[in-house]
């Protein structure tokens, strides 16, 4: 596709709710990164994947949340149980290939409220 | 101590003058910086990036780096107000995740 898209741009949840955030990368970008952005804040990693595999997960915040990328394109980023604090916008982003050093594409993000 | 320092700002320039954006960042075996500009309600979007150190030109955007002083700046000249925005500073602090800092809000001055 022409860039990194996500769905819903916007979702309301209540608390307790539990949500799947959708992300596309550009066709062919081998890896795949979600980040947390908190208002006034830069956005904070939570996991990383080349092609299927998740290499990085040590930035999700509790075990509610999840991430998955099962055929290395579409990832889903779930989240069980959600709470106030997770309210923020879910970033997306893409690089052609390694992370390191390689230029990230990002989405227009997802942002959650959660009620 | 976090990782990537950025003063929060607002900074703000005139118009036709040089910004200059400022970041410290505390892992020397860091090996990729990047400064990502980021308008209000919208998801950043690369400005520069720069690897070696010494200074990187592209326009009216100079990336400068200084591995010995773990410090990496970011001059726009010529600012316009289009150029009002957040800034970010990224690192990858070795492995392959980015880490970044909180951002500089940018104010150009009419």
């Amino acid at each position: 596709g022409a860039g990194v898209s996500q769905s819903p741009r916007y979702k309301v949840a209540k608390r307790g709710q539990d949500v799947a955030l959708r992300c596309d990368p550009i066709s062919g970008h081998v890896s795949l990164f979600w980040y947390q952005q908190a208002l006034g804040q830069g956005p904070e990693f939570l996991t990383y994947f080349q092609n299927e595999a998740q290499l990085d997960k040590s930035g999700l915040p509790s075990d509610r949340f999840f991430a998955e990328r099962p055929e290395g394109s579409v990832s889903t980023l779930k989240i069980q149980r959600t709470q106030q604090e997770d309210s923020a916008v879910y970033l997306c982003a893409s690089t052609q290939a390694g992370a390191r050093g390689d230029t990230q594409y990002f989405g227009p993000g997802t942002r959650l409220t959660v009620l | 101590q976090k990782e990537v320092e950025q003063n929060s700002g607002p900074l703000s320039v005139p118009e036709g003058a040089i910004a200059s954006l400022n970041c410290t960042y505390s892992d020397r075996v860091s090996q990729s910086f990047f400064w990502y500009r980021q308008y209000s309600g919208k998801s950043p979007e690369l400005i520069m990036s720069i690897y070696s150190n010494g200074d990187k030109e592209d326009g009216r955007f100079t990336a400068q780096l200084n591995k010995a002083s773990q410090y990496v700046s970011l001059l726009i000249r010529d600012s316009q107000p289009s150029d009002s925005a957040t800034y970010l500073c990224a690192v990858t602090p070795g492995g392959d995740k980015i880490i970044f800092g909180k951002g500089t809000r940018l104010h150009i001055l009419p």
